[in-house]
């Protein structure tokens, strides 16, 4: 993918953790972030659009920021609940498509 | 009730053709980009393509252009998604769900209205 995440984040319960998006000047440095949240054996949800709005229902844990060819997503007062895997999206104006980053596993130990 | 509810998955042989259906209500469907997002056993999430509110606008993914077409039936609130020239790589679970992102369009005031179907699965094998 055009849009690189760490593979992996963990931290402990009430802990904050920040997942990190990298991309580039065609797609993150020009276009919003959003952020999903992909639970095993669910639909994913979505937790952040346009960099950093949240949709309705979304816990206020959850916080999401871009700068220059970067985003990154905070989960604040980390949960157990909260164990899954975290894909930031964006568009990339070169490719004329909707990119997926490559995913990072949050893991509460 | 705020619903996608997918159908139309299933097996079939690389080359072989299928159409996924998207039916959706409770919430006000031409207001909204509409998108198909599939993941692959064992991978992450894969953007297929989008359609603009009106339907006159569409974007594909480089793997799929060519061979699948998204459309929508604003009077029917439905999205569907015919797959032609299928490959084994095309083996995924399949979503639709609202489009967040404006890109490659003018204008889309998106506020925030996330839904998705449960998933359909098209195993495409011989």
């Amino acid at each position: 993918s055009v849009v690189t995440q760490p593979p992996s984040a963990s931290g402990t319960p009430g802990q904050r953790v920040t997942i990190s998006c990298s991309g580039s000047s065609s797609n993150i440095g020009s276009n919003y972030v959003y952020w999903y949240q992909l639970l095993p054996g669910t639909a994913p949800k979505l937790l952040i659009y346009n960099n950093n709005q949240r949709p309705s229902g979304v816990p206020d844990r959850f916080s999401g920021s871009k700068s220059g060819t970067s985003g990154s997503l905070a989960i604040s007062g980390l949960r157990s609940e909260d164990e899954a895997d975290y894909y930031c999206a964006t568009w990339d104006d070169s490719l004329t498509a909707y990119v997926f980053g490559t995913g990072t596993k949050v893991t509460v130990l | 009730q705020v619903q996608l509810v997918e159908s139309g998955g299933g097996l079939v042989n690389p080359g072989g053709s299928l159409r996924l259906s998207c039916a959706a209500s409770g919430f006000s469907f031409s207001d909204y980009y509409m998108s198909w997002i599939r993941q692959a056993p064992g991978k992450g999430l894969e953007w297929v393509s989008y359609v603009s509110a009106s339907g006159v606008t569409t974007y594909y993914a480089d793997s799929v252009k060519g061979r699948f077409t998204i459309s929508r039936d604003n009077g029917k609130n439905s999205l569907s998604l015919q797959m032609n020239s299928l490959r084994v790589e095309d083996t995924a679970v399949y979503y639709c769900a609202t489009h967040p992102d404006g890109g490659g369009t003018t204008y889309y005031n998106y506020d925030g209205m996330d839904v998705w179907g449960q998933g359909t699965t098209v195993t495409v094998s011989s």
